[in-house]
């Protein structure tokens, strides 16, 4: 099992700020996947990265892969409070058939 | 289209009694999985299934038994339950190794007193 670490574990910030959570490893993925989950609901798919260096943006959200292909980023700009939630980076589509495990997870508050 | 169904939401056990979660898709998935997320945490795989009739073992088996004698069902059971094992639970699926997300129920709330 290919091990994800994330950090920060905890963020509280204030409406309009900026921030960055991370996710890293040990190992090389192929790819990795970003969810987030709200409060009551199961984790859903905000994005897939697969290149070395690729760069996605989701409206506020940019997504980064390593060059190296083992560590991601998340940046969140003018952070609002409906970006609050548990942000859970994961193995890509080719992990599925095994041990498919999540990492810790960064838990984000938006305050208003 | 109904996704991913759990049943039941919400259930209170005493220690030592019995259970079983049902997760149920009508999606034609073939992969399945059993998550536990304790308060504040992540989620740890408890067991997997590949395909009707196959499971595995995840992080976190122990106290736990799973089936898939159907390949829209994936059950989850705990034969003797303990307090160690509150926590919500969340099952997933996905369409076997392909560009598809995993897609999650919203989840069994256990309590054991």
């Amino acid at each position: 099992t290919q091990l994800l670490e994330q950090s920060p574990q905890f963020l509280s910030i204030q409406e309009g700020e900026n921030l960055t959570v991370y996710c890293n490893s040990s190992s090389v993925f192929s790819s990795l996947q970003w969810y987030r989950q709200e409060p009551g609901e199961g984790p859903v798919l905000l994005v897939t990265v697969v290149t070395g260096g690729e760069v996605k943006k989701l409206k506020r959200l940019t997504f980064q892969f390593g060059d190296a292909r083992k560590d991601s980023s998340l940046h969140i700009t003018a952070a609002q409070p409906g970006d609050t939630g548990l942000y859970l980076c994961a193995p890509g589509p080719d992990n599925y058939g095994q041990n498919f495990v999540f990492g810790p997870g960064t838990r984000l508050s938006v305050l208003p | 289209n109904a996704g991913v169904t759990q049943t039941p939401k919400f259930r209170v056990l005493k220690t030592g009694q019995s259970m079983t979660l049902l997760c149920a898709q009508d999606m034609n998935h073939e992969y399945m999985y059993w998550y536990r997320q304790d308060p504040g945490m992540g989620l740890r795989l408890i067991h997997y299934s590949v395909g009707e009739g196959t499971t595995a073992k995840g992080e976190v088996p122990d106290g736990y038994n799973v089936s898939r004698l159907k390949k829209q069902n994936f059950l989850l059971g705990l034969e003797s339950a303990a307090p160690s094992q509150t926590s919500v639970y969340f099952c997933a699926s996905v369409a076997g190794v392909s560009n598809s997300p995993l897609h999650f129920g919203n989840g069994t709330r256990l309590t054991v007193t």
